[in-house]
């Protein structure tokens, strides 16, 4: 079985700061890891995933993430916030593929602050 | 590429009454559907996952009679939500991956539904 935890609801930062949201996973095979984006009353965005190769993966906006196997975690960081990145930010796992389901952690709202 | 819709966006309904939503994979042929249920502050639980032309495989707890699911072609599949209470007011979203190399869901927009 596979599980994601976002610890905490709500990380508020200051335009121009350092965005870092965690999330740890726990998976019994090599995992494929995955942030999604979703802002008020709309689907889901991906932001970046991770399947094979290279740990640290660029994705859009700015965002990236490091895979560290030896920690089973995967968060997500930005150097700079934007008033634009304020959302809801879910990270999700599902075992390596086709066709897999995805479990999704609980979610964390992005608020920036002037 | 790799667009998902939805339709309705939202809808609202008489308790008892069934509600349809549609998605569709509208530029890719979709090997396979899934359908999340997601409440208010919450995260996205899956209900169901379909594959073209055979029985919907739905999650634990899931109702299968009250939430039923059709996955007629490659780029359309339904919910239709069947004798809707209140207590199934929620924002149902689907999501698709393509034929070849399908890890990646793609989502749709998201459907509203408040059963009143």
């Amino acid at each position: 079985a596979q599980s994601v935890t976002q610890l905490g609801s709500h990380v508020s930062v200051s335009e121009g700061a350092l965005v870092l949201l965690r999330c740890n996973y726990s998976s019994s095979v090599p995992p494929y890891l995955f942030w999604y984006v979703q802002y008020p009353n709309q689907g889901l965005q991906l932001l970046l995933k991770y399947t094979t190769g290279a740990t640290l993966v660029k994705g859009i906006n700015g965002f990236e993430a490091e895979f560290k196997k030896s920690e089973t975690s995967f968060h997500l960081t930005k150097p700079s916030a934007h008033m634009s990145d304020a959302a809801e930010y879910f990270c999700a796992v599902s075992e390596s593929g086709a066709n897999s389901k995805l479990t999704f952690g609980k979610g964390i709202t992005l608020s920036v602050r002037p | 590429g790799a667009v998902v819709s939805q339709h309705p966006s939202w809808v609202i309904c008489k308790s008892g009454t069934s509600v349809k939503i549609e998605c569709r994979s509208l530029d890719f042929q979709a090997t396979t559907m899934f359908w999340y249920r997601q409440f208010p502050k919450q995260s996205l639980m899956l209900m169901a996952t379909s594959n073209e032309g055979s029985k919907a495989t739905y999650e634990q707890g899931v109702e299968k009679d009250k939430f039923l699911i059709n996955h007629a072609s490659l780029t359309l599949s339904t919910l239709t939500v069947t004798s809707a209470h209140p207590e199934d007011s929620s924002f149902y979203i689907c999501s698709a991956t393509r034929l070849a190399g399908a890890y990646e869901q793609f989502f749709g927009p998201g459907t509203r539904l408040t059963v009143l």
